[in-house]
């Protein structure tokens, strides 16, 4: 595609509910990855997929979180049970490589409200 | 660990004012450096990115600057429009984990009419 895309862009769920936010990344992109931006807050590093390679999941904030990228395009980030304190926007982005000398792509974002 | 700053956190100016924002790193060990631009309720759209062997880069009306040594950015904006008001951020992409991007908490800029 022509972008980064995102959905859904709004995202209203119940305390202890699960979430599924997509990510569909540049075409032919082998890099993705998954940021977190909470209020007032700097973007969080989340998670990291590069081509066949095993994910970097260090960012991950709790075993509540998961993601996979299935088909080395499209990617979902989970979150089950969701708290209050995971209400932020939820950030996408690829690279063509994956190398560091790259620009990232970012989506639109998922902005998640946990009421 | 790396710690981006960004000063200051909001700025208003007059339209046509230059202005300068300002982006500090804790750890020089850097493999660039990049400059995005944030409007509400929208992703991030890259606006230059500089090599740590760079100066500097150059956009239409937007220049930013690298000094590695001394763990500073600057992104200058010249001849400022309403069009430019959004939230700019810096992010450091590190030589021990090249893949990770290092933001700054973001300066919100408002350029009036």
């Amino acid at each position: 595609g022509a972008g980064v895309s995102q959905s859904p862009s709004n995202k209203v769920t119940e305390k202890g509910k699960d979430v599924e936010l997509r990510c569909d990344p540049i075409s032919g992109h082998t890099a993705l990855y998954w940021y977190r931006q909470s209020l007032g807050q700097g973007l969080e590093f989340l998670i990291y997929f590069q081509g066949n390679s095993a994910p970097d999941k260090s960012g991950l904030p709790s075993d509540r979180f998961s993601a996979e990228r299935t088909g080395g395009s499209v990617s979902t980030l989970t979150i089950q049970r969701t708290q209050q304190e995971d209400s932020a926007v939820y950030l996408c982005a690829s690279s063509s490589q994956g190398s560091h000398n790259e620009k990232l792509f970012f989506g639109s974002g998922t902005q998640l409200s946990v009421l | 660990k790396q710690e981006v700053t960004q000063i200051p956190a909001a700025l208003s100016v007059p339209e046509g004012e230059n202005l300068v924002l300002n982006c500090s790193f804790t750890d020089s060990a850097i493999y660039n450096l990049q400059w995005f631009r944030q409007d509400p309720g929208k992703g991030l759209t890259s606006l230059l990115l500089i090599q740590s062997s760079q100066r500097e880069q150059t956009s239409g009306r937007l220049n930013a600057s690298l000094d590695k040594s001394s763990g500073r950015s600057t992104l200058y904006i010249a001849a400022s429009q309403p069009g430019d008001s959004a939230t700019y951020l810096c992010a450091v992409r590190q030589m021990d984990s090249s893949y990770k991007l290092i933001f700054g908490s973001g300066t919100r800029l408002l350029v009036r009419p």
